[in-house]
């Protein structure tokens, strides 16, 4: 399977402790996004990368929140002291440049989410 | 700001039926649109697009047209089956300098029955 994917794809935890989520694009895809989905809402953006450069960050990604992609490929969103509020499906997607594929694929290709819940 | 806003759901229909599922959207400039698909148990997946005005976006037997004059990207399907059954999703994308983003709708939950 080529696809995007992410680990892992439930995780439950205590408020206050740390957790890491990752995130492997399609290969060769030089954009990358994290995405927020709480239940009943459709996703919504909390960060993107462009290669190992985050070039935008929500205010939805409080201090907490960090994400990296250190050498370009995969990328891991981390979130320090979880609370109740950050339970939800974290979504990541990525998209390859614009002109090197066909318009028709050149759009962005969702992970199936790593689902939080925080006890 | 940028939005995106969707009829409520849920929907449900008889196998056969026709779909609308409403979408207008709030944004500067001129944004490409998408309606993004749920099946149950899976990841967001791309169902079709449309780039700019009047351009119609199609795909498995869905549309939608983009209407610039109405801010509207209304999906429509003739005859649905049970396998339709998902959650629907409008979606923007935003392009500004170097960001990108894609702004989704709250979600149009589908249930056909037989």
């Amino acid at each position: 399977d080529t696809g995007v994917s992410q680990d892992p794809r439930h995780k439950i935890t205590k408020r206050g402790q740390n957790v890491t989520f990752r995130c492997d694009p399609i290969s060769e895809h030089n954009r990358l996004y994290w995405y927020r989905q709480t239940l009943g809402q459709g996703p919504e953006f909390l960060t993107y990368f462009q290669n190992e450069a985050q070039l935008e960050k929500s205010r939805l990604l409080s201090d907490r929140f960090s994400a990296e992609r250190p050498k370009g490929s995969f990328s891991t969103l981390e979130i320090q002291r979880t609370e109740q509020g950050d339970s939800a499906m974290y979504l990541c997607a990525s998209r390859p440049l614009p002109g090197l594929v066909p318009s028709s694929y050149n759009e962005q290709f969702f992970g199936p989410g790593t689902r939080l819940t925080v006890l | 700001g940028d939005s995106v806003t969707q009829m409520e759901g849920p929907v449900t229909l008889s196998e056969e039926a026709f779909l609308t599922i409403n979408c207008t959207y709030t944004a500067t400039g001129y944004p490409s649109l998408f309606w993004y698909v749920q099946y149950p148990g899976e990841g967001l997946q791309l169902l079709l697009k449309a780039t700019k005005a009047d351009d119609k976006g199609s795909n498995k037997g869905f549309e939608a047209t983009y209407r610039k004059e109405t801010t509207s990207f209304h999906l429509e399907k003739g005859s649905v089956q049970v396998s339709d059954s998902a959650v629907y999703f409008c979606a923007l994308r935003i392009t500004q300098g170097g960001s990108e983003k894609l702004v989704f709708g709250k979600g149009t939950k589908l249930t056909v029955n037989p």
